[in-house]
């Protein structure tokens, strides 16, 4: 079956500092992969996503996301973190079967020192 | 703007009330998801459409229907809600044929006490 695991609950960073975020997933053909970023009490909005071709994508607000399927890894980063970034980060698969539905990682929660 | 509308934006519920959460999309999209969301367990899907008149069952269904009479609405029912119903539930819909255009409602914060 599909899954996805973040495997950090927390990770606490100082702001301008880099940032990575884990993902791994399980899925037996090539992949739709995406990042969502969610703040306080608001809603989801996707950061970026993979479909296929170039294994690394840009995203919004200066993240981006490299594809390494030999290691079934997708992992977002950040080169420099703004105190604004602090939010929960949901890694996503979409699901090999005609629903479209995303398959989504626990999350990882986001600190930013100031 | 166009998007999706969720209603109510909060609910407090006592054990064994029902209710009925709307999900209304206005991009006409052909599918529409209702997942809940959980601390440390991030979304779960509990049933989904893919178009007017469809639904299909999720990893989390039990306890909830679901109806899509129209196309731009998709309803969530609570039966009968129980403690373990508490939750944040968000409304997604796409366009077909893939995921390229999914977007997300806010959420609903349900609390059954």
């Amino acid at each position: 079956a599909q899954s996805v695991t973040q495997p950090d609950i927390h990770i606490t960073v100082s702001e301008g500092a880099s940032l990575e975020l884990r993902c791994n997933y399980s899925y037996g053909a090539t992949p739709y992969l995406f990042w969502y970023v969610q703040s306080p009490g608001q809603g989801l909005q996707l950061l970026l996503k993979y479909f296929s071709g170039d294994t690394l994508v840009q995203g919004i607000k200066g993240f981006e996301a490299e594809f390494k399927r030999s290691q079934s890894s997708f992992n977002l980063r950040k080169p420099s973190v703004h105190w604004s970034d602090a939010a929960e980060y949901f890694c996503a698969v979409g699901a090999e079967d005609s629903s479209y539905k995303l398959i989504f990682g626990s999350g990882t929660r986001l600190l930013v020192r100031p | 703007n166009a998007g999706v509308t969720q209603t109510p934006k909060f609910r407090v519920l006592k054990t064994g009330q029902s209710m009925t959460l709307l999900c209304a999309q206005d991009m006409n999209h052909e599918y529409m998801y209702w997942y809940r969301q959980d601390p440390g367990m991030g979304l779960r899907l509990i049933h989904y459409s893919v178009g007017e008149g469809t639904t299909a069952k999720g990893e989390v269904p039990d306890g909830y229907n679901v109806s899509r009479l129209k196309k731009q609405n998709f309803l969530l029912g609570l039966e009968s809600a129980a403690p373990s119903q508490t939750s944040v539930y968000f409304c997604a819909s796409s366009p077909p044929p893939g995921f390229g255009g999914y977007t997300f409602g806010s959420g609903t914060r349900l609390t059954v006490v």
